[in-house]
């Protein structure tokens, strides 16, 4: 089956425009995670989407940032007004469950850079 | 808080030999589980093991081991027989199973592992 899926795989936009990551996990899979990945700071949680429930958000660096699941499938992350420290890589995972004991599936990640 | 440290920036193996990562969390969470990722430098990042926290005997899969020694809150991963296309980053990472974190994965700062013939 197919796994996670993420487009685009690289965005390149100017500083101050708004741009939107979108991620499609694996059928079935209930949970969704969104983390970055860059140089100085490693892997970052970003927010989290479980069936119904509402998000997790905490890892969200500042309000310019928000994201949205439809339907319990696709997500969008959007950036608002990007920033130069917004250039990483985007990841988007699934799971099956919330649950510890369920790995985490990865998509191939989005590559922002923000001139 | 939950933490995850991986002391090896880098680590050189030869092939054929067998190399460990080291991996120490910290969790006041009784249930957890632990997952080493690969990510080569194509930037995909590959599931490699787990180890739930209340598992008895430590996880096998394939070359891949997971050193699990709970009182020493260490998760380290066994590659044996290494080879070249092992070369990659490993992450060590933890998920614990209740309390508002749950569900998300806290990472290590990863170890670059490379492969000489």
């Amino acid at each position: 089956g197919a796994g996670v899926s993420q487009s685009p795989s690289n965005k390149v936009t100017e500083k101050g425009k708004d741009v939107e990551l979108r991620c499609d996990p694996i059928s079935g899979h209930t949970a969704l995670y969104w983390y970055r990945q860059s140089l100085g700071q490693g892997l970052e949680f970003l927010i989290y989407f479980q069936g119904n429930s509402a998000p997790d958000k905490s890892g969200l660096p500042s309000d310019r940032f928000s994201a949205e699941r439809t339907g319990g499938s696709v997500s969008t992350l959007t950036i608002q007004r990007t920033q130069q420290e917004d250039s990483a890589v985007y990841l988007c995972a699934s799971s099956s469950t919330s649950g510890a004991h369920n790995e985490q599936f990865f998509g191939p990640g989005t590559r922002l850079t923000v001139l | 808080a939950q933490k995850i440290t991986q002391t090896q920036p880098g680590m050189f193996v030869q092939e054929k030999e067998a190399v460990t990562l080291d991996c120490t969390y910290d969790t006041s969470d009784p249930s957890y589980g632990l997952f080493w990722y690969k990510q080569p430098s194509s930037g995909e990042m590959i599931f490699l093991i787990y180890q739930g926290s209340y598992d008895q005997q430590n996880a096998t899969e394939g070359r891949y081991s997971l050193n699990f020694q709970k009182a020493r809150k260490s998760a380290n991963l066994v590659i044996s027989a290494s080879q070249l296309g092992d070369s990659a980053m490993y992450f060590c990472a933890m998920r614990v199973a209740r309390g508002s974190t749950l569900g998300r994965l806290y990472f290590g700062r990863g170890t670059q592992l490379t492969v000489w013939p």
